[in-house]
């Protein structure tokens, strides 16, 4: 049982190359969150997703795009990267519950664009 | 609009000491709250979390935490630190829907 997996851990990218994250579970969860971690800010929420096939925008939506295909799978793209999308991505899953349940967490990844 | 609130940035205790983490929320019900800790290099891991109940909640790590509806306050308790608690740790909001709110963190140094 591996929970939450992120890739990769770390990328360094251009201004305007593309790129995705790749979050997968193995807990069967139902939603599946993506955030973004910046100093003195918390977890902001960039897009999350109620089951297989469904996506809705979170607090920072813009300039990312996701896909849930595969209900263990959550794919955030960034299309045209800007240096203001440095920051620490974390993928997060719970069961299909309010926000009272418990959320799991991927170890995150690293992205630097220059 | 729902908000959480870590006054303390950082702080910094000695190694035995007692520990207390701050956290206020704004909200118009009684939500859901959590405290999430992240260790260097690592995604965040629940300590605890409070639904209904008990006001005193007890989590893993010998993490402790009281809900105080009049303060609206959740703060984060431990009677004697340990180096290995040296982390990051959040306080959170869940309000119902499909959205928990974090707050900015707390970064917690032990000093030997």
């Amino acid at each position: 049982n591996a929970g939450v997996t992120q890739t990769p851990k770390f990328r360094v990218l251009k201004t305007g190359q593309s790129m995705t994250l790749l979050c997968a579970q193995d807990m069967n969860h139902e939603y599946m969150y993506w955030y973004r971690q910046d100093p003195g800010m918390g977890l902001r929420l960039i897009h999350y997703s109620v089951g297989e096939g469904t996506t809705a925008k979170g607090e920072v939506p813009d300039g990312y795009n996701v896909s849930r295909l595969k209900k263990q799978n959550f794919l955030l793209g960034l299309e045209s990267a800007a240096p203001s999308q440095t920051s620490v991505y974390f993928c997060a899953s719970s069961y299909p519950r309010t926000s009272g349940e418990t959320q799991y967490f991927g170890p995150g990844t690293r992205l630097l664009v220059l | 609009a729902q908000s959480v609130t870590q006054p303390d940035i950082h702080i910094t205790v000695s190694e035995g000491a007692s520990l207390e983490l701050r956290c206020n929320y704004s909200y118009g019900a009684t939500p859901y709250l959590f405290w999430y800790v992240q260790s260097p290099g690592q995604g965040l891991q629940l300590l605890l979390k409070y639904f209904s109940g008990d006001t005193l909640v007890q989590g893993i790590k010998g993490f402790e935490a009281e809900f105080k509806r009049s303060q609206s306050s959740f703060n984060l308790r431990k009677p004697s630190v340990h180096w290995s608690d040296a982390a990051e740790y959040f306080c959170a909001v869940g309000t119902g829907g499909f959205k928990t709110i974090f707050g900015a963190g707390t970064r917690l140094f032990v000093k030997a």
